[in-house]
This record gives C-alpha cells, structure tokens and sequence, in this order.
C-alpha cells in the first residue's frame, strides 16, 4: 500500500539549516507530483512548496520562497525540503503529500526553531 | 488565489446534516479539494475534484460546486467525524488552503 515516511526534524536555531525527507513506497514514485505541507502550533495547514514528478516544475509559499528548496531523487524514492535560514515562524509538523490533491499524507516530523 | 471557509466552527449532535462552505478568491474550475484532520493524525483527503468521494471514506461525505463556491456535507455526522475540515484549491500553485472548519459536540 501507499506509504510516505518523513524524517529529518528536530531542535534547530534561528537562521540555522535543516533538510527533510521523505521516503515513499507503494506506488510509481516518478509518475506523480509531491508536496510539503506544514502545520504550526494551534494555527491551520499551510501548503509550502509541490514538485512535479520529473522535478522540472516546482513552486513554494510566499512564506518561505528563497529560503526552502524542494527537491526529489526518482531513484531512491524520496522526497526533500532544504530549509535554510530558519525562523521561528518555521516551527511546524512538516507532512509530505502526493499528488497535488494530496491523496496519501506521511505522519509529519516536527520542526522546532528556537534558540 | 485566497480560500475562505464558513462558519469557522460549528457544533452539531450525532446525526445532524453538516454542510461548510469555501470560496476562492478566482475561479478554480472544479480543482478544489476537503480533508480532515484530527488532533495527533495525519490529515485525510475526503473530497477531491469537487465532488468525488476518496476511495474508502464514507458516503456521508459529498462535495459540490465549481469555479469559486463549493461545499462539503455531512449527511448524517458520526462520532468519528469531529474533526477540522479544510477545503484547498489545486488548480493554480501556490495551492492554498481555507482557514479550517472545526466541527465539534454540541
């Protein structure tokens, strides 16, 4: 069955950099398009970036654009956030999601910015 | 392209009918999307394209509407429905999300 497991979270201080990943089995990895979403302590989903399937094709929040990048390896399943120069407004449950209409979600790795 | 959602909550008993409503900003054609989350789970699409019912959710849930009004309805609410529902549109990056709707006990 479908299966997306994040991993990568953790403690993390302001301005500091972290990467996320994203393993994924159970259905054809390169065929569909993967996204990041996020959610913050007491606040509501926040979508943050999607990549296409071949990986030409990506976009990002407002919120985070120029300092995430989303990236995907076909050949190893996986999905990547990059996060650079980290805010404590970053603080989230990070999920990975597939497709665009984000049928199948992974349980989130927490990020936590603080110093 | 901005979601919003109403009522921003709502409580309801075993059985009511609940229908919350999203509305975009521009029109998003029929790529809208609802899910629902609970505390300490992942969230679960329940509706996407409008109105086709995710493999494995329950018929009590149905989704309407296209280009900038759409709905989603719970005919009959069930214990396990309390949750918060969010609607996103998929029709244009970035694809936002509304707000959330809590559903809670009356």
């Amino acid at each position: 069955q479908v299966q997306l497991v994040e991993s990568g979270g953790r403690l993390v201080k302001p301005g500091g950099s972290l990467r996320l990943s994203c393993a994924a089995s159970g259905f054809t990895f390169s065929d569909r398009s993967m996204s990041w979403v996020r959610q913050a302590p007491g606040k509501g989903l926040e979508w943050v970036s999607y990549i296409t399937g071949s990986g030409s094709t990506m976009d990002y929040a407002d919120s985070v654009k120029g300092r995430f990048t989303i990236s995907r390896d076909n050949t190893k399943n996986s999905l990547y956030l990059q996060m650079n120069s980290l805010r404590a407004e970053d603080t989230a449950i990070y999920y990975c999601a597939k497709d665009n209409d984000l049928t199948m979600w992974g349980q989130g790795t927490l990020v936590t910015v603080s110093s | 392209i901005q979601m919003t959602q109403s009522p921003s909550s709502l409580s309801a008993s075993v059985g009511d009918r609940v229908t919350i409503t999203c509305r975009a900003s521009q029109n998003t054609n029929v790529y809208v999307n609802w899910y629902q989350h609970k505390p300490g789970q992942a969230p679960k699409n329940v509706i996407y394209a409008a109105s086709q019912l995710q493999s494995g959710v329950p018929s009590r849930f149905s989704g309407s509407g296209s280009g900038t009004h759409f709905t989603l309805t719970i005919s009959s609410l069930q214990p396990e429905d309390f949750a918060t529902y969010y609607c996103q549109q998929s029709s244009s990056a970035p694809f936002t999300f509304g707000p959330g709707t809590e559903v809670a006990v009356k």
